[in-house]
C-alpha cells in the first residue's frame, strides 16, 4: 500500500501550457523532495522542503516552482512547459529527526512529455 | 568535482550466482551510503543503509560493504534470482548534509 502518491502518472501536453504535478504523503514526514530523472541517468534534486512554508532549490537548476502549505502536499508547477521539460519527476519523503538521517520513500513518479 | 560513479554497463549473471555491484565516489565525505532498487518506470525503493563507521551490513541475501579509504561501496546479491533483475542505485548523504545524492545506477539482468 503506497504512502506517497503522485498524480498524474503520465502527462502529454503542448508547449506553453501550465502544469502542476501533485505529490501527497500520509506518513507525516516533514522533509520532502522533488527529483528529476532522464532515462538511464541519475536522479537530480530540483527542490526540497524542511517542512510547512519551507522550500529550497536543489542542485539542478529548474524552471519549476514548488509550495508547501500543508505537511501532506508538495506540488510542483511549471508555468509554461517546454520540450526541454520532458522527463520523469519523482517525489520523495524522509522521516527521522536528524538533518540527513533516514531512507527516502519515493512515489511512482510522473512522466511528463511536452510536445 | 564531486562524483558518484557506478558501472554504466549492464551486469548479466546466471541465476544462483552472486552479483556484485560497485559504487565509487570522489570529493564527498558521506555520513552514510544507501542502496536502492529501481524497476522500469517506477520510483526507487530503499534496500540498505551503511554508516561511515560500519564496514559491512547484511539483510537476507543482500550485503553491503563500505570502505571510506578507497571511497567505495560494494553491493552483493547472493543466490541471485531473475526477480532481482532491476537497476540498483547507490546514494550518499554528505556529512552535515540534508540532500541525498544519487549515482546513475547499474542495470542487473539475472538469467534463468
Amino acid at each position: 500500500e503506497a504512502d506517497i502518491y503522485q498524480t498524474p502518472r503520465y502527462l502529454v501536453i503542448g508547449t506553453g501550457k501550465k502544469i502542476t504535478l501533485e505529490c501527497s504523503q500520509t506518513m507525516g514526514h516533514d522533509k520532502m523532495y522533488w527529483y528529476q530523472q532522464d532515462p538511464g541517468m541519475e536522479l537530480h534534486l530540483i527542490h526540497y522542503s524542511y517542512g510547512v512554508n519551507s522550500t529550497e532549490k536543489g542542485d539542478l537548476s529548474s524552471e519549476s516552482t514548488v509550495s508547501r502549505i500543508r505537511t501532506e502536499h508538495f506540488p510542483l508547477t511549471l508555468e509554461s512547459a517546454r520540450p526541454s521539460h520532458t522527463s520523469q519527476y519523482l517525489c520523495a519523503t524522509r522521516g527521522g529527526a536528524g538533518l540527513g538521517s533516514g531512507e527516502l520513500f519515493f512515489g511512482e513518479g510522473s512522466r511528463l512529455t511536452v510536445l | 568535482s564531486q562524483k558518484i560513479e557506478q558501472n554504466s554497463e549492464a551486469l548479466n549473471i546466471q541465476e544462483g550466482k552472486t552479483a556484485t555491484l560497485t559504487c565509487n565516489y570522489t570529493n564527498y565525505s558521506p555520513a552514510y551510503l544507501q542502496w536502492y532498487r529501481q524497476d522500469p518506470g517506477r520510483g526507487p525503493v530503499f534496500l540498505l543503509l551503511i554508516r561511515e563507521n560500519e564496514k559491512e551490513k547484511r539483510k537476507e541475501r543482500l550485503k553491503v560493504t563500505f570502505d571510506t579509504t578507497l571511497k567505495q561501496s560494494l553491493f552483493h546479491i547472493t543466490a541471485s534470482q531473475p526477480a532481482d533483475s532491476a537497476t540498483y542505485l547507490c546514494a550518499l548523504v554528505p556529512n552535515g548534509g540534508f540532500k541525498t545524492i544519487f549515482g546513475a545506477g547499474t542495470r542487473l539482468f539475472v538469467k534463468a
